[in-house]
C-alpha cells in the first residue's frame, strides 16, 4: 500500500504551544501536501511541498520534508483554539495524473 | 471564486436500496475527483476524471459503484445496491491543472442502516 503514517494519531496542547504532526510514506514523491479537515466538513488544502524542496512557509505553518527518510512534518506555531481538527498528509507519486494518497490523520486539540 | 458544491449534504438509506450523490467542481478544472471517507481514516480515491474522460477507477468497486461526468463539468456518483460498509462520507475535490492542490467539496454523509 502507498498510503502514508501519521504520527501522532491524536495530539492534545494548550492555546499557544506548538504542534508538530509527522508523516511516513513508503516510495518516491513528486509532491507532498497537508490538508485539514475540521469535524463534519471537507478538507482544506494547507501547503504543498515538491520532492526537491526541503522546507516551506505558510503564515504559523512550517512543512519539511526528507526525501532520504520518505518523511515530512507539519508544525504549527503559537497554536489557537481555532486550529483544533485533523491533519492530513497526502502524497502524490506522480505520473501525470495526479493522483493523492492520503493518510489517516492526527486529530489536533487546542484547549484554550 | 466559488467552492466545490455537493448534495445532498446527508442522506440516510436501507442496505439494498440505491443513491445518488451529485458535485459541481470549481468552474474551469479538468480534473474531478470522488473520494471515499470512513469515519476515522484518511479519504480513498475512488475515481478520477480528466474533463468527461475516466483517467483511474482501478479501486471502484464496480460491482455497485458507478460514476460519470457529462460534458466534463457536473459529475453524479451512484451505489446501487448500498451495503452497510458503504457508511461514509463522499468527497469531491477538482484540481486546477495549473497547480497541484485540490479543493474538497463539504461532502456527503451516508449512512446505511
Amino acid at each position: 500500500s502507498q498510503q502514508g503514517e501519521e504520527d501522532p494519531q491524536a495530539l492534545s496542547i494548550q492555546e499557544g504551544e506548538n504542534a508538530t504532526m509527522n508523516c511516513s510514506y513508503k516510495t518516491s514523491i513528486n509532491n507532498l501536501q497537508w490538508y485539514r479537515q475540521n469535524s463534519g466538513r471537507g478538507l482544506v488544502h494547507l501547503i504543498l511541498i515538491r520532492s526537491n524542496e526541503r522546507e516551506k512557509h505558510s503564515g504559523r505553518l512550517r512543512v519539511t520534508l526528507d526525501t532520504s527518510k520518505k518523511s515530512s512534518s507539519l508544525l504549527i506555531t503559537a497554536s489557537r483554539a481555532a486550529d483544533t481538527a485533523s491533519y492530513f498528509c497526502a502524497m502524490n507519486y506522480g505520473g501525470s495524473q495526479g493522483n493523492l494518497i492520503f493518510g489517516k490523520g492526527t486529530k489536533l486539540s487546542v484547549k484554550p | 471564486e466559488a467552492g466545490v458544491a455537493q448534495s445532498p449534504r446527508y442522506k440516510i438509506i436501507e442496505k439494498r436500496q440505491s443513491v445518488a450523490f451529485w458535485c459541481n467542481p470549481i468552474s474551469g478544472h479538468a480534473t474531478l475527483y470522488w473520494y471515499q471517507q470512513i469515519l476515522g481514516q484518511g479519504p480513498k480515491l475512488l475515481i478520477q476524471f480528466q474533463n468527461n474522460g475516466v483517467v483511474d477507477d482501478s479501486q471502484l468497486p464496480k460491482d455497485r459503484f458507478s460514476a460519470e461526468r457529462l460534458k466534463g463539468v457536473d459529475s453524479t456518483l451512484k451505489i446501487q445496491p448500498a451495503k452497510l460498509e458503504d457508511s461514509a462520507v463522499y468527497l469531491c475535490a477538482s484540481r486546477n491543472q495549473a497547480n497541484y492542490g485540490y479543493t474538497f467539496g463539504s461532502g456527503t454523509r451516508l449512512t446505511v442502516v
